[in-house]
This record gives C-alpha cells, structure tokens and sequence, in this order.
C-alpha cells in the first residue's frame, strides 16, 4: 500500500511569488490534514478536511492561504502572496476514521518551503 | 484545549546506553497519544501510540512508553539505544474518539554517538 506523498519535496521561491503543494493521501483515508513546523519550533496543525469538506481550518494563519481538495482525493495548498516567515516544512498526513480505522495519522515526508 | 510539553531539545548518548524522552500533557479531556519519530532527510513516522488497554506500549524497534495518566506523562524509552535511532521525536496528543487534530511537542532531537 503506497503511503502518504507529497510533492515538491522543497521549493524555493521569492516573496511574492504563489506556490502550491499538493498532497495525495492513502487510498481510501478520508481524512487528510494539513501541518506546519517553522524552524524550530513545534508542528502546527493547519486544516483538516473530511472527504472535500473543511472540518477544521482553525489553524490556517491567514487569508494568504487556500486549501482544497476536490473530490474528496488529493490536497492542494497554496500560498498566494508568500511571504518570509511562510518557510517551514509542510506536511500532510490522512487517516482512515470508519470501521476498523485506528484514529492513526501517517504522515507523508513534508515539503520544504523556503521564501527568500 | 491540549498542550504538549517536551523539555529536553536534545539529548546525547552514547551506543548501547539506555536513554528516556520525556513527554507530558496537559488535557481536559481524555487523549490518544503517540510517539512519531523523524530520520535524518525524511519524514514523520509513527513509532508507537496508546489508545487504550494496557499502558506500555512497544515499537518493533525496541522502544517502549508508558501512559501514566496520574503524572499525565507519557514517556519514551529504550534500554540499550544505536547509532541509527539518531533522529528526532515528536510527542503528539489529540482527544479520544474524534476526528480532531495533533497537538506535537516542539520535539526532542536524540543524538547517538560512538
């Protein structure tokens, strides 16, 4: 079974400029989320979507940042206009909730993002 | 609302010393936990949780913790630890039964030496 993936695996882009990660989870997981860590400092959850619902975007810094997921499959995340403090290390992870699930996170490699 | 404390950084030891990574909580209501651990230039593993039933919990790679709910900690050990458990550990809470975020740790980088 192919886990979590995520693609770019590092950026590097100007202030300004827009990127857009994107995530494909687990086959079958419902549930993906979006994660930050800045350097150094603890991983921050960003958004959750059920299937291509928002559940929760509680944790999505600003209006800069847009998060989709059409169809309910794979993730995009863009930022639009990035700006310095957006670097960090992006990850996504999926979790399977219905019958036989393990309210377990797998979480793919991250994206590294730098602004310069 | 949850929070996670992780109050070593870093901790160096030396191969074939045990070693304990310290995590403890704070929740209002009861959590899952779990460890996840990241290997240099890659991601974020899961290395072991506890959801419910017996409080130890094993890795297949040696590592156990123990859910002390009365000290609200859950803390990572490994008796005799090797080069290649070098990387960094991520405590993470997150409430019973829902769909709802990790709350992580800043993390505890474990740097094993010769």
């Amino acid at each position: 079974e192919a886990g979590v993936t995520q693609f770019p695996s590092h950026s590097v882009i100007e202030k300004g400029q827009t990127v857009t990660l994107r995530c494909d989870p687990i086959s079958g997981h419902d549930n993906l989320y979006w994660y930050r860590r800045v350097m150094g400092k603890e991983i921050k959850f960003l958004l959750h979507f059920v299937k291509e619902s928002k559940q929760d975007e509680s944790g999505m810094p600003n209006n800069r940042f847009l998060a989709e997921r059409t169809g309910g499959t794979y993730s995009t995340l863009k930022v639009q206009p990035a700006e310095l403090e957006d670097s960090g290390v992006y990850f996504c992870a999926s979790k399977f909730q219905g019958p036989g699930g393990t309210d377990t996170q797998y979480f793919g490699p991250g994206t590294r993002l730098t602004v310069l | 609302a949850q929070s996670v404390t992780q109050l070593d950084s870093q901790v160096p030891v030396f191969e074939e010393a045990p070693v304990e990574l310290r995590c403890n909580y704070s929740s209002s209501v009861s959590v899952y936990l779990f460890w996840y651990v990241q290997y240099p230039n890659q991601g974020l593993q899961l290395l072991l949780k506890y959801l419910s039933g017996s409080t130890l919990v094993e890795s297949i790679n040696g590592f156990e913790a123990e859910f002390n709910k009365s000290q609200t900690s859950f803390h990572l050990r490994k008796p005799s630890v090797h080069i290649s458990d070098t990387a960094e550990y991520f405590c993470a809470v997150t409430p019973r039964g829902g769909f709802q975020k990790l709350v992580f740790g800043t993390g505890t980088r474990l740097l094993v030496s010769p």
